[in-house]
């Protein structure tokens, strides 16, 4: 495994603003995930976080809301445009390394949108 | 397509008897599972994986989980619950056809309560 950290671990926003959180892994890894975790739920799936390239995004997130960047093998953001209080989450990165399928997570970014 | 059902939204034990989580999953592919605990406001950690070798796993903290084709389950047990054993978990099913992405879907979570 490897130690996966978040910034920022929480925040208070405003609606209308936006917030990138950054995630950073201390080897290189292949994989890079975002999952959001609502209240009370279970984790989903917002995108794939692809090096050098644009994201994967799973069915009902889009580019324009859910921003991401990955410059390199170690790290990532995501940005959550022009927040509403329905964006209140936990956002979580993950990683995983070429020929395992297990991911490990990071300790999670928990966003109140006021 | 995969799924993955945890039949239980909640379970409460008392310190020092069996756990026993349950787990079915759906998957076209012969798939990877996986059960990760959350404790509060902390991250998700991995307990065990299953990867198509032995069918009983064992993982971290006592936990074991048996994989099970014909019931298409996964149940997570622990022979004696310790408080600290209290948190959420998370069954995981996995499909990795083609070496094409290990997607990762998330069970509904159960949240295990012990009891003094």
């Amino acid at each position: 495994s490897a130690v996966i950290s978040q910034k920022p671990s929480r925040d208070i926003c405003q609606r209308g603003t936006s917030l990138t959180i950054q995630c950073q892994v201390d080897s290189q890894v292949t994989m890079m995930f975002w999952y959001r975790q609502q209240p009370g739920q279970s984790l989903t799936l917002i995108a794939t976080a692809n090096q050098g390239s644009e994201a994967t995004y799973e069915s009902g997130f889009v580019i324009d809301k859910f921003p991401i960047s990955r410059p390199n093998l170690t790290f990532s953001t995501l940005t959550v445009s022009n927040m509403s209080p329905e964006d209140s989450s936990i956002y979580l990165c993950s990683a995983s390394w070429g020929g395992y399928n297990e991911q490990f997570f990071g300790p999670g970014t928990r966003l109140t949108v006021l | 397509a995969q799924s993955v059902t945890q039949l239980d939204s909640h379970v409460s034990v008392s310190e020092g008897t069996p756990v026993l989580l349950r787990c079915n999953y759906s998957s076209s592919y012969s798939p990877s599972l996986f059960w990760y605990v959350q404790h509060p406001n902390k991250g998700l950690q991995l307990l065990l994986k299953y990867t198509s070798a032995a069918t009983l796993v064992k993982g971290i903290n006592g936990f074991e989980a048996e994989f099970k084709k014909s019931e298409t389950s996964f149940h997570l047990t622990k022979p004696s619950a310790h408080m600290s054993d209290a948190a959420e978990y998370f069954c995981v099913v996995s499909e990795n056809p083609n070496n094409a992405g290990n997607m990762l879907t998330f069970g509904g979570g159960t949240r295990l309560m012990v009891k003094p």
